[in-house]
């Protein structure tokens, strides 16, 4: 069940706080990605890299943003700006995009 | 515009029962269809894709162009099936879209 992991699991934050969640594998995988899930929404996407040192907007970026300066690591920030962030993340990861991603256990950030 | 639709937020069945989980997209080019699953304290992890034609675990999904559809069959539930299940399309722009997922509750 390795291959992907992200941390922390459990993540609280005040409101106008950033907070960094993580995500590596070591899949040897070209694409990553961070989705979102919410009860009755299903996963929307917040931003994907395709290749080191390349990211693009998903759907609903606004608020976070993210890095790609290794092809394992994929952080992102969940900023004061972002509205609404209490949340399930999840990170997922591919070989190339369009084949089977595979997902991280996510976290659970909770705004106090 | 790219979607995905499952109409469905709960399908509650009994052991043995046939399952049709549903799917339709709106896509205009020739689309790849996945569906995905997430059982209780589990990762989301993939179940199927159409381009592979397989059954997994007993499921099934044809791929319906002229319907836009992608249902997910399975002729007998077992208990063991209860999950959240998602359909995804990847269309354009190297992006996987996901549907709101459908709760599969299956009784003894």
């Amino acid at each position: 069940d390795g291959g992907i992991t992200q941390s922390p699991k459990y993540l609280f934050r005040k409101e106008g706080q950033n907070v960094t969640l993580s995500c590596e594998q070591n899949l040897n995988h070209d694409a990553m990605y961070w989705y979102r899930q919410d009860p009755g929404q299903g996963l929307r996407l917040i931003y994907y890299s395709q290749i080191v040192n390349d990211f693009q907007k998903g759907d609903i970026a606004e608020g976070y943003s993210v890095s790609r300066e290794k092809k394992e690591s994929f952080p992102l920030t969940v900023t004061s700006a972002q509205k609404n962030p209490t949340a399930f993340y999840l990170c997922a990861s591919s070989i190339v995009p369009g084949n089977e991603q595979f997902f991280g256990p996510g976290t659970r950030l909770t705004v106090l | 515009a790219q979607r995905v639709t499952q109409p469905e937020k709960l399908l509650s069945v009994f052991k043995g029962a046939p399952v049709e989980l549903k799917c339709n997209y709106s896509y205009s080019g020739s689309p790849e269809l996945f569906w995905y699953v997430q059982y209780s304290r589990q990762r989301l992890q993939l179940l199927l894709r159409h381009i592979s034609r397989e059954s997994i675990k007993g499921f099934t999904a044809d791929l319906n162009k002229g319907e836009t559809s992608f249902h997910l069959k399975k002729p007998f539930a077992q208990e063991e099936d209860s999950a959240m299940y998602y359909c995804a399309l990847f269309g354009g722009y190297n992006k996987l879209i996901f549907g709101a997922g459908t709760r599969l509750a299956v009784h003894p």
